[in-house]
């Protein structure tokens, strides 16, 4: 059972270039999140989806995007990256009705 | 004012000792509260949920929330080098998915 995985692990990207992180569950949860985690800030929601084919905007959603096509992925662009979204981003899912998160692994963003 | 505060310590402790890690918060509609476990660079895990003001234990750690004063607290006893680690609180209110987390607090348990 993988849980949740995130791709890449990391990633060097020029500003001003599109960037797409990969997220995938395979616990059938309804629920997925995005987070950034920066020092001194902690973790922030950035978009969230309850079920398939509905998305929500967190905390600091200005500059990425999110789709969910199916259950099992939800994929966050950066249509233009830009420095300050330099970070590490996590992605999460839970099931309905419980608070209970699953944490992926996490991707480091560095964008020069 | 952030929504949320934590202390981010470190806070460094000898084996054995009973730690208390706490957050404050402003909004009297968060009615969910979490805690995490953060290992360095892993993702955050979950510890304990509690939905009520008092206390909820579950092994050698015991969650408390005072809904009154807008705190919570997390209690880890007899802690060990295993539980050096970010301890991050969570929180939600009624009827959103939209979670706030505290910034974390490191806690560093010495042998």
């Amino acid at each position: 059972i993988a849980g949740i995985t995130q791709a890449p692990t990391s990633q060097i990207l020029a500003a001003g270039r599109r960037m797409t992180l990969r997220c995938t569950q395979d616990m059938r949860h309804n629920a997925m999140y995005w987070y950034r985690q920066d020092l001194g800030l902690g973790l922030r929601l950035i978009h969230y989806s309850n079920t398939a084919g509905t998305t929500g905007k967190g905390e600091v959603p200005d500059g990425y995007s999110v789709s969910r096509a199916n259950t099992d992925d939800f994929p966050l662009t950066l249509a233009s990256a830009v420095p300050s979204q330099t970070s590490v981003y996590f992605c999460a899912s839970s099931a309905t009705g419980t608070d209970t998160q699953y944490f992926g692994p996490g991707t480091r963003l560095t964008v020069l | 004012q952030k929504e949320v505060e934590q202390d981010p310590g470190p806070l460094s402790v000898p084996e054995g000792a009973i730690v208390s890690l706490n957050c404050t918060y402003s909004n009297s509609a968060f009615q969910y509260f979490m805690w995490y476990r953060q290992y360095s660079r892993k993702g955050p895990e979950l510890l304990m949920y509690t939905y009520s003001s008092g206390n909820k234990e579950d092994g050698r750690f015991t969650a408390q929330v005072d809904k009154s004063s807008k705190y919570i607290s997390l209690f880890i006893r007899d802690s060990q080098p295993s539980d050096s680690a970010t301890y991050l609180c969570a929180m939600r209110k009624e009827g959103t998915y939209k979670y706030i987390f505290g910034t974390g607090t490191r806690l560093k348990v010495l042998a």
